[in-house]
C-alpha cells in the first residue's frame, strides 16, 4: 500500500519559511487529493489545506497568505510552505490522502485514509 | 465553524469489555463523521468514515453508527491493541477534529 514520508527541517526561528515535502512511494501522487495537517498538543489536529494536481487549492483561512501548497508528479512529491512561522507554528505535520472512497461533498469525499509518519517542526 | 465535541475524555476500560465513544457536532453534518485511531508516536488512522463505513482492513469488531449531530464508535471486545486515543472528524465545510477520547 502506499507509504507518505514528510521530511524538511526540523527547527526555526520565528518569522523564516517553513517548507516540507511529502514523498508518495506509489507514484499516485496525479490521481488523488491531497492534505496537510497539523497536530498540536494544545490545539489537537488542524487541517491546513487541500490540494491536487489540476491546481485545486483550497486552504484554511485562518493561515490567511501565508500558506502554499503544490504538487510535483514527476516526483510524486507534495509540498508545504508557511512563511512568517512563529512558535503557535510548532506542531507535527502530516500529509494524507483524501480518501478515494465514500460520499463526495463538493468534489471530495469527507477523511482521509493515508497518513504520512509525520515530521515535527519546532519554532523557537 | 462546527465543533465536534468527544466524550467521554478518558475512558477505563478491560480487554473483552465493549466500549463506547461519542462525538458530539455543534451543528448538523449529515453522515460525514470519519473517525480514527491514533497511538503513541504513530500517524491516525481510518477507522470509520460517512459515520458507518469500516475503512480497508479493519476489523468487525469496530463499529460507527449516527447521523446529524450524534455519532458513536463502539468497539465490540476489546482486544490489548484497541488501547489509544480515537478523534472524530467531519468535513460538512472544512474538515476539523473532535479533541480525543483516551481509551485506556
Amino acid at each position: 500500500q502506499v507509504q507518505l514520508q514528510e521530511s524538511g527541517p526540523r527547527l526555526l526561528k520565528p518569522s523564516e519559511t517553513l517548507s516540507l515535502t511529502c514523498s508518495v512511494s506509489d507514484g499516485s501522487v496525479g490521481r488523488h487529493y491531497w492534505s496537510w495537517i497539523r497536530q498540536t498538543p494544545g490545539k489537537g489536529f488542524e487541517w491546513l489545506g487541500y490540494i491536487h494536481h489540476s491546481g485545486y487549492r483550497r486552504y484554511n483561512l485562518s493561515l490567511g497568505s501565508r500558506v502554499t501548497m503544490s504538487v510535483d508528479t514527476s516526483q510524486n512529491l507534495l509540498s508545504l510552505t508557511l512563511n512568517s512561522v512563529t512558535a503557535a507554528d510548532t506542531a507535527v505535520y502530516y500529509c494524507a490522502r483524501v480518501n478515494p472512497s465514500g460520499t463526495y461533498v463538493s468534489g471530495l469525499t469527507t477523511s482521509f485514509d493515508m497518513w504520512g509518519l509525520g515530521t515535527m517542526v519546532t519554532v523557537s | 465553524e462546527i465543533v465536534l465535541t468527544q466524550s467521554p475524555a478518558t475512558l477505563s476500560l478491560s480487554p473483552g469489555d465493549r466500549a463506547t465513544l461519542s462525538c458530539r457536532a455543534s451543528e448538523s453534518i449529515r453522515s460525514f463523521l470519519a473517525w480514527y485511531q491514533q497511538k503513541p508516536g504513530q500517524a491516525p488512522r481510518l477507522l470509520i468514515y460517512d459515520a458507518s463505513k469500516r475503512a480497508t482492513g479493519i476489523p468487525a469488531r469496530f463499529s460507527g453508527s449516527g447521523s446529524g449531530t450524534d455519532f458513536t464508535l463502539t468497539i465490540s471486545s476489546l482486544e490489548p491493541e484497541d488501547f489509544a486515543v480515537y478523534y472524530c472528524q467531519h468535513r460538512y465545510n472544512w474538515p476539523t477534529f473532535g479533541q480525543g477520547t483516551r481509551l485506556e
